[in-house]
């Protein structure tokens, strides 16, 4: 079974100060991890995936596959970053779907 | 490009009675996904079409949920009869393939806010 962990519901920084978005996940295999956010009455988006190893809005994430971690960070947030974040991942094969992670809602604070 | 569209935004019932949501995705993409999201938790998957087949619907209430992709573009998903745990948001999203080399990412709709009362 595939299955993807936030461990914050909610997280909250001040505008100028690093940010980390933890996500653990659990698959038996080589899995693709994403990260998606909705903004404040927007659809649920791509932001990053970690085939691409891009930046993002200046988020980036590392596969860290001895931890099973995907964690999502940014150095210095900006108000506009504030949204709700989900991690997610897709297996391979016949578990070829996409779960996703509860979510974090990031507040950044001026 | 347009957007995954999706009817209607809102809909309250009463629990027993039944409901139908409306998707339409981006034009010429072939995989389409309806994902359940209860208030407070991630999206879950409810059924993935490959054009106008099922890829997926382990997750599917199938004693009350039912949906279809008849001609491998619009779809609809139905709920007959709702129960108070459907209250959730409906999300359509479409994609352009689902094999393992397909990377492409999933594009979603605004979603349907069901009300069950």
């Amino acid at each position: 079974a595939q299955r993807v962990t936030q461990p914050e519901k909610l997280l909250s920084v001040f505008k100028g100060a690093p940010v980390e978005l933890k996500c653990n996940y659990s698959y038996s295999g080589s899995p693709e991890l994403f990260w998606y956010v909705q903004y404040s009455r927007q659809r649920l988006q791509l932001l990053l995936r970690h085939i691409s190893r891009e930046s993002i809005k200046g988020f980036t994430a590392d596969l860290n596959k001895g931890e099973t971690s995907f964690h999502l960070k940014k150095p210095f947030a900006q108000e506009e970053d504030s949204a709700m974040y989900y991690c997610a991942l897709r297996g391979r094969g016949s578990n070829y779907k996409l779960t996703f992670g509860k979510g974090t809602l990031l507040t950044v604070n001026p | 490009e347009a957007g995954v569209a999706q009817s209607p935004r809102y809909k309250i019932i009463e629990k027993r009675q039944s409901v139908a949501f409306w998707c339409n995705p981006i034009s010429g993409h072939a995989t389409l996904y309806w994902y359940q999201q209860i208030l407070g938790q991630g999206p879950k998957l409810l059924i993935q079409f490959q054009n106008n087949g099922v890829v997926d619907d382990s997750q599917l209430p199938k004693d009350r949920f039912s949906a279809e992709r008849l001609k491998g573009v619009d779809s609809t998903l139905k709920i007959q009869p709702a129960k108070l745990e459907d209250s959730a948001v409906y999300l359509c999203a479409s994609s352009t393939g689902w094999t393992v080399l397909d990377n492409s990412p999933l594009h979603f709709g605004n979603g349907t806010r069901l009300t069950v009362t």
